[in-house]
């Protein structure tokens, strides 16, 4: 198996721009995830899909977040008019469904967002 | 609501020492599932292992050990003889029920080995 993939790794954009990353799950998971993390800090939640349906999004997705999963495959996390505050890495992961509803979510690499 | 607590900040050891993780979970489930992840400088969260609620056999998996208590919440981890690369932040990590999608991590215990 491939891991789960992110691109690109790092981005530096300046405040008011928009970026978007991409996120390529292990092949075969139904569920894919969205995660942010701060230095010092442990993972937060943002949002998760279950095929091409979003099934949740945190408090955390402002408005000017969205993301996308159109065919159940690779996932993308648009950020509209950037602040300095998102700067953080963007945590991909993906599993599938296990028979009692939970399983092993496996993460990609981050993807670093520097905003100036 | 669910909670993690990771109650040590940092570790020091010296290479070749065991090392022990605290990790103490709320949760009003009785379906759940526990993680540890390590996250090495390069940012990676790499999966450990996980334990679900409905098996509380511990295991050894080469240097590593689990030790799942249900009775008091508690899901530790141990690293036996202690090497250099096991310099990281270590998370634990609940999944439960109320979101298949949320799991909600410690903040993460920083471990430095030293030779």
């Amino acid at each position: 198996d491939t891991g789960v993939s992110q691109n690109p790794r790092h981005k530096i954009t300046k405040r008011g721009q928009n970026v978007t990353f991409r996120c390529d799950p292990i092949s075969e998971h139904n569920r894919l995830y969205w995660y942010r993390q701060t230095l010092g800090q442990g993972p937060e939640f943002l949002t998760y899909f279950q095929n091409e349906a979003q099934l949740e999004k945190s408090r955390l997705l402002s408005d000017r977040f969205s993301a996308e999963r159109p065919k159940g495959s690779f996932s993308t996390l648009e950020i509209q008019r950037t602040e300095q505050g998102d700067s953080a890495m963007y945590l991909c992961a993906s599993s599938t469904q296990g028979s009692r509803g939970g399983n092993t979510i496996y993460f990609g690499e981050g993807s670093w967002l520097t905003v100036v | 609501a669910q909670k993690v607590t990771q109650a040590q900040t940092e570790i020091s050891v010296v290479e070749k020492e065991d090392v022990t993780l605290d990790c103490v979970y709320e949760t009003r489930d009785t379906t759940y599932y526990l993680f540890w992840y390590k996250q090495p400088p390069s940012g990676e969260l790499v999966f450990l292992i996980r334990r679900n609620s409905f098996d509380e056999q511990n295991e050894i998996s080469g240097r590593y050990s689990w030790n799942f208590q249900k009775s008091t919440s508690s899901f530790n981890f141990t690293i036996t003889a202690s090497q250099v690369v096991d310099s990281a932040v270590y998370f634990c990590a609940l999944l439960t029920t109320d979101s298949w999608g949320k799991l909600q991590f410690g903040a993460g215990t920083q471990v430095v080995v030293t030779p």
